[in-house]
């Protein structure tokens, strides 16, 4: 029971280069999330799954996009890359409230 | 507009003290409150929550504390180990459950426990 696992766990990119972040979980969760943590800012909500096929946006969805296709993935996506972008996300899925998250990717846009 | 505040950055305890985290909250809608325990290179892990209907919850050597008419809530660890060291977030929500519950994180809090 691997939990949720997060690939890549650093990428670099350039300004306008696309990327895909993928979160993977093995626990039959229905809810999934991505967060982004930004020094002195908190973890703030991307957007978020409800089940395999919905997506919605949560709090800063600008210039993300994502896509559950199956259920036990979640996959965001950059389409053109912002140095404004560059942080750290985590991605979580969820039971009956209680939130269980990913290691991380760490990304940096130049 | 930080619904969610941890207003000190940092804390740091002798081993076996014990360790006070404060938390503050804007919104008198959140009825749910969680603290997340944070190592480097990890995701945040779930450490202890509490609802509105009380005003303290216990696990271990955590106890959350809530005070609802001042918007504030604690987290305590007693004794304080080196393994505690990391960084606490607390996190907020409005109902229990669900998909659309979408916490609210503070910005978090590093514990340094000095052996």
């Amino acid at each position: 029971n691997a939990g949720v696992t997060q690939t890549p766990k650093f990428r670099v990119l350039k300004t306008g280069q696309s990327m895909t972040l993928l979160c993977a979980q093995d626990m039959n969760h229905e809810y999934m999330y991505w967060y982004r943590q930004d020094p002195g800012m908190g973890l703030r909500l991307i957007h978020y799954s409800v089940g395999e096929g919905t997506t919605a946006k949560g709090e800063v969805p600008d210039g993300y996009n994502v896509s559950r296709l199956k259920k036990q993935n979640f996959l965001l996506g950059l389409e053109s890359a912002a140095p404004s972008q560059t942080s750290v996300y985590f991605c979580a899925s969820s039971y009956s409230g209680r939130k269980y998250f990913g290691p991380g990717t760490r990304l940096l846009v130049l | 507009d930080q619904q969610v505040k941890q207003n000190s950055p940092s804390l740091s305890v002798q081993e076996g003290r014990i360790s006070i985290l404060n938390c503050d909250y804007t919104n008198s809608m959140f009825d749910y409150f969680l603290w997340y325990k944070k190592y480097p290179a990890e995701g945040p892990t779930f450490l202890i929550s509490i609802s509105s209907i009380k005003d303290k919850n216990e696990d271990g050597r955590f106890t959350v504390f809530l005070n609802k008419s001042a918007k504030h809530l604690s987290l305590h660890i007693v004794p304080s180990q080196p393994g505690d060291s990391a960084v606490y977030f607390c996190a907020a929500s409005h109902g229990l459950g669900g998909a659309t519950n979408k916490l609210i994180f503070g910005t978090g809090t590093l514990l340094a426990v000095q052996p």
